[in-house]
């Protein structure tokens, strides 16, 4: 069974700083694996994918993630945090055929001015 | 891009009444949808799969008979909360998949 495990509940950075949102995944199969954000009271918004190409995904809003095989990590990364990042960032995973996607439990991003 | 509609945004609902939740695909067509429930301040657990023109595929757990799943066309699910009651309160979320993954912007249920 494929799984992902987000490690930090809430992650504080002041603004300006790196944000370093840390995701690992189990998977028997080659995954799938997606960064989503979500606002209070909001459905979610596709941050970026990796999905076999590329192991330097770069998303939206100066969002990028590294796929490392090695380390089964998928950790999400921003030079500089900016205000408007302050959400609720969910790692997910599936098996790329087409299969249901799998959360992990979300991180708590907060900006700190 | 790809847009999903969820409606309503809001409901509030008597126990013991049911409530219906549709999912559009607004410019595509999505052969399998996908419907989550998520409790305040936690993950998305995924309640059930639906492809359309078959029956909806449920999670472990999940009371078919209480959360009904049609997805009659390639454009449109529909999630009917059945005698609900206040542990039913939630945030609903589906996915349209396609190309990919396209949520909507989600139901927040809340049954009094």
């Amino acid at each position: 069974a494929q799984s992902v495990t987000q490690l930090g509940s809430h992650v504080s950075v002041s603004e300006g700083a790196l944000v370093l949102l840390r995701c690992n995944y189990s998977s028997s199969v080659p995954p799938y694996l997606f960064w989503y954000v979500q606002y209070p009271n909001q459905g979610l918004q596709l941050l970026l994918k990796y999905t076999s190409a590329a192991t330097l995904v770069k998303g939206i809003n100066g969002f990028e993630a590294e796929f490392k095989k090695s380390e089964t990590s998928f950790h999400l990364t921003k030079p500089s945090a900016h205000m408007s990042d302050a959400a609720e960032y969910f790692c997910a995973v599936s098996d790329g055929g087409g299969d249901k996607i799998i959360f992990g439990k979300g991180t708590r991003l907060h900006i700190l001015p | 891009g790809a847009v999903v509609s969820q409606h309503p945004s809001w409901v509030i609902c008597k126990s013991g009444t049911s409530v219906k939740i549709e999912c559009r695909s607004l410019d595509f067509q999505a052969t399998t949808m996908f419907w989550y429930r998520q409790f305040p301040k936690q993950s998305l657990m995924l309640m059930a799969t639906s492809n359309e023109g078959s029956k909806a595929t449920y999670e472990q757990g999940v009371e078919k008979d209480k959360f009904l799943i049609n997805h009659a066309s390639l454009t449109l699910s529909t999630l009917t909360v059945t005698s609900a009651h206040p542990e039913d309160s939630s945030f609903y979320i589906c996915s349209a998949r396609s190309y990919g993954y396209t949520f909507g912007s989600g139901t927040r249920l809340t049954v009094v």
